[in-house]
């Protein structure tokens, strides 16, 4: 079955540092990627999405994540932390639901701390 | 963009409860998350052009709708304590992940 695996359900780094938030896939065919941003008590808001064109994608608020097969990997990176990108982190894959349907399949997250 | 309504709830073990979204304009297909606390969404179903196009690991309690105008609604009778999570619709463009927008969601609490 496809699968996201997020290394590290905690990440700390300081205001200004460089940001790493890894995405590990499981897919027998190349996937779309997803990774979303969650704020305190709010619903998920999409930072950028994979589907199969320029490897290296770019999202908002500064972010961008690098689709490597050979690696079935697709890190988030920002290389300057903001206080305000405090909050917790989801990387999906889309897979078959059946139907002809599509649904996302979520990693457990990572929680992102940014300290001053 | 999606709306979801209402923005809290607290129900008690054994009553049913309903809950709604509305899809963002030109959106036919609406797809429903569950997240329990400290956890990823889980996808419940999802609606595309008002009949249920897919299916994940629910219980027949967990049934939806969805209307003509493609805005859709939750229903889960016989609430359990673990039913308690945030409840997340997402609207997109015939069932096309590329597409999709998620609502603020819904917080139940099961007691």
């Amino acid at each position: 079955a496809q699968s996201v695996t997020q290394l590290g359900s905690h990440v700390s780094v300081s205001e200004g540092a460089l940001v790493l938030l890894r995405c590990n896939y499981s897919s027998s065919v190349p996937p779309y990627l997803f990774w979303y941003v969650q704020y305190p008590n709010q619903g998920l808001q999409l930072l950028l999405k994979y589907t199969s064109a320029a490897t290296l994608v770019k999202g908002i608020n500064g972010f961008e994540a690098e689709f490597k097969k050979s690696e079935t990997s697709f890190h988030l990176t920002k290389p300057s932390a903001h206080m305000s990108d405090a909050a917790e982190y989801f990387c999906a894959v889309s897979v078959s639901s059946g139907g002809g349907s599509e649904k996302l399949v979520f990693g457990k997250g990572t929680k992102l701390t940014v300290n001053p | 963009g999606v709306t979801q309504s209402p923005t809290h709830l607290i129900k008690t073990r054994g009553q049913q409860v309903t809950l709604r979204c509305s899809s963002q304009s030109g959106h036919n297909t609406v797809s429903w998350y569950q997240q329990a606390l400290g956890q990823g969404p889980q996808f419940i179903f999802q609606y595309y052009r008002k009949e249920e196009n897919g299916r994940g690991n629910f219980p027949p309690r967990f049934s939806g709708l969805q209307f003509p105008n493609y805005s859709s609604e939750l229903n889960v009778n016989a609430l359990e304590l673990d039913d308690s999570a945030l409840y997340l619709c997402a609207s997109s463009i015939d069932h096309r992940q590329e597409t999709q927008y998620f609502g603020p969601g819904t917080r139940l609490l099961v007691l």
